[in-house]
């Protein structure tokens, strides 16, 4: 099975900050790596498809990068709205798998 | 815009079995190409993929758990199950029905709110 390692586990910004989290695949998936948001108390929702592609509806300060083994979610510049829990997820195989997720907390 | 909702038992016995529904509105789970998945959230913990049934029939499940799992459609309801069997208190989290786009990335597009299921006597 292919492991998902998301680091950190959690951090602490400002509003205004640059955010960047990170995904490690245990092998290489191409791009076939999707990133979710996680509000407390809610579902997950899709920021992130194939790597870099933004959802429909996502602001544009939410990018992503990545292939093969490594990949990032950048927040340009972190806003309110945005402090939450973060998780990736591969799609490569048909066992899919998510990242243990990051969560952003306010400084 | 489609919609997913769970439903199901909040509580289930140790050593019994959960059962879950989720029921689809707003199209068809025929309609394109798409896949429908659970996963599943303990408490202040990350998400777990169950697994996924394809429309046709062909299901992937996550292998710690394929032993005990079920899942199955019907098409006519728009509907799609979720069968554990032999739960534990291990087996406690919120559980979330979702729609996966079946090419491509693969991405879960939807997903229900969830439904807390409690294993436990």
């Amino acid at each position: 099975d292919i492991q998902m390692t998301q680091s950190p586990s959690s951090l602490s910004a400002s509003v205004g900050d640059r955010v960047i989290i990170t995904c490690r695949a245990s092998q290489s998936i191409s791009t076939s790596l999707n990133w979710y948001q996680q509000k407390a108390g809610k579902a997950p929702s899709l920021l992130i498809y194939g790597a870099y592609n933004l959802q429909i509806g996502v602001p544009s300060r939410f990018s992503g990068s990545g292939f093969g083994t490594d990949f990032t979610l950048t927040i340009s510049a972190l806003q309110p709205t945005d402090f939450a829990t973060y998780f990736c997820q591969q799609t490569y195989n048909n066992v899919l798998a998510f990242g243990g997720g990051t969560t952003v907390e306010i400084k | 815009q489609v919609q997913l909702q769970e439903s199901g038992p909040g509580l289930v016995e140790p050593s019994g079995t959960l059962s879950l529904t989720c029921n689809v509105s707003g199209g068809s789970i025929t309609s394109g190409s798409y896949y429908w998945s659970w996963i599943r959230q303990p408490a202040g913990k990350g998400l777990e993929w169950i697994g996924r049934i394809f429309i046709g029939g062909s299901t992937n499940y996550n292998p710690s758990l394929k032993s005990r799992i079920t899942i199955s459609g019907d098409t006519s309801k728009d509907q799609f199950f979720l069968k554990m069997r032999s739960v534990t208190a291990a087996d406690t989290a919120v559980y979330y029905c979702a729609r996966g786009r079946g090419h491509d990335a693969e991405e879960l597009d939807s997903w229900g709110q969830g439904t807390l299921v409690t294993v436990s006597s």
